[in-house]
């Protein structure tokens, strides 16, 4: 199993540029999380799917970030524009639901400098 | 709503000493406890889980135990290594839904050679 695949692992852009990072679930999950990590902030939720479908997107920053799963196999996370205090690690999770399947897996993440 | 609080970092230890990590949860019933571990530049991978009270969870020389009268799980070792700094976070999965699992804020953990 090759795991949450998460690309690309590194990313710099400029301030007011589109940025994408994508997920690869593991195979079978029919949870995918999205997540935001800084030094200052810690580990933030920002949405999550089920079954491919948004579930809840409470923790989306505002509009210039959105996220889709087109199919059960491939997640984006697009910010546009791009800021600088966007800088952050972003991680990529998933599991599969069911009682005592609860564990979640999670990528290698993207770390994202906004300059 | 359900929550996790675990003890603020960093926390600072020499080679070979015990290691406890509180964290305290509030939850309805009897969710399911886990602590995930981040090594540095890394993802956060699961390091042990306790499923019902009085479960012990253990793994690396880690340990913790699902206390439901003091809503607690803190994390234990008895002889920490400098391979083990990183930051552990505490972690819930409500029980009976298929949810999101909520997380504390994580502690950072440093041991000094």
């Amino acid at each position: 199993d090759a795991g949450v695949i998460q690309s690309p692992r590194h990313e710099v852009t400029e301030m007011g540029q589109e940025v994408t990072l994508r997920c690869k679930p593991i195979s079978g999950h029919d949870y995918l999380f999205w997540y935001r990590q800084t030094m200052m902030r810690g580990l933030e939720l920002l949405i999550y799917f089920n079954n491919n479908v948004p579930i809840d997107d409470s923790g989306m920053p505002e509009d210039r970030f959105s996220a889709k799963m087109p199919n059960a196999s491939f997640s984006t996370l697009k910010i546009q524009p791009s800021e600088p205090r966007d800088s952050a690690v972003y991680f990529c999770a998933s599991r599969r639901s069911g009682q005592g399947l609860d564990e979640q897996f999670f990528g290698p993440g993207t770390r994202l400098t906004v300059l | 709503g359900d929550s996790v609080t675990q003890m603020e970092g960093p926390v600072t230890l020499s080679e070979e000493a015990f290691l406890t990590i509180n964290c305290t949860y509030t939850a309805t019933g009897y969710p399911s406890l886990f602590w995930y571990v981040q090594y540095p530049g890394e993802g956060l991978q699961l390091l042990l889980k306790a499923t019902k009270a009085d479960d012990k969870g253990s793994n690396k020389g880690f340990e913790a135990t699902y206390r439901k009268e003091t809503t607690s799980f803190h994390l234990e070792k008895g002889s920490v290594q400098v391979s083990d700094s990183a930051v552990y976070f505490c972690a819930l999965s409500p029980m009976n839904r298929d949810d999101k699992i909520i997380f504390g804020k994580g502690t950072r953990l440093h041991i000094l050679p």
